[in-house]
């Protein structure tokens, strides 16, 4: 167990449609990462958020966005959901923002698996 | 061209078995990290380099910054260790920013 609990663990919906992701990283970690794997990209960054702000953005799609409360906890919102978007979501978390050092190594939540039909 | 190359892509060992890895990059990182994800979904961070080598158990992780290269070796390898498990790079010296560039992954799975 990392640590890191992420909800819900399957979500089922049609396209059209908008989910929200929730992930609540380990205490302590201010850091939060949100990834997406599906079967034909592989695992892709989205975005890092650290205390609340945004720090980097990857391959996110305009209709997806994301946010960290001041609890720390994040979450991923999926709107105008296509087939596509069909994919295991994992939210990772790590202490600092400081790369290249142990205290940013990251830990990984269990998924959500989204089926978007 | 992939930016994290792994090799190989699928891997059947028999227990007992030495089994070896391997992870070339080809952009600039402060660190290299291999995940083990199982075939439930999770994922589990096993090593995070930057140099040198690290050991835990079984499994032993090197890196060759000059070359851009890292392998993950299995010793005594049984068939709890059959997974996929991935490379993945964090771009970048320093700064504020993780984020990680992953490999496709290998899938290993030992038989008995």
């Amino acid at each position: 167990d990392s640590g890191v609990t992420q909800t819900p663990k399957h979500l089922i919906t049609a396209t059209g449609q908008r989910v929200t992701l929730r992930c609540s990283p380990r205490s302590g970690d201010l850091s939060v990462y949100w990834y997406q794997q599906s079967l034909d990209q592989g695992l892709q960054f989205l975005i890092q958020y650290y205390n609340g702000e945004e720090r980097a953005k990857g391959n996110i799609l305009e209709r997806f966005s994301a946010q960290q409360f001041p609890d720390l906890h994040s979450e991923l919102n999926l709107s105008s959901l296509e087939l596509g978007d069909s994919a295991l979501y994992f939210c990772a978390s790590s202490r600092g923002e400081l790369a290249g050092t142990s205290y940013n190594e990251q830990f990984f939540g269990p998924g959500t698996r989204l089926t978007v039909l | 061209k992939n930016e994290v190359e792994q090799s190989p892509q699928n891997l059947t060992a028999q227990e007992g078995e030495f089994i070896t890895i391997n992870c070339s990059y080809s952009v600039g990182i402060s660190a290299l990290h291999w995940l083990q994800q199982h075939p439930g979904g999770g994922i589990v961070s096993l090593f995070m380099l930057s140099s040198g080598k690290k050991k835990h158990g079984r499994l032993i992780a090197t890196i060759n910054i000059q070359e851009k290269h890292s392998s993950l070796h299995i010793t005594a390898s049984h068939p709890r260790d059959s997974a996929v498990y991935i490379c993945a790079v964090r771009e970048g010296y320093g700064g504020a920013t993780n984020k990680l560039i992953f490999g496709t992954g290998t899938l290993l799975a030992v038989q008995p």
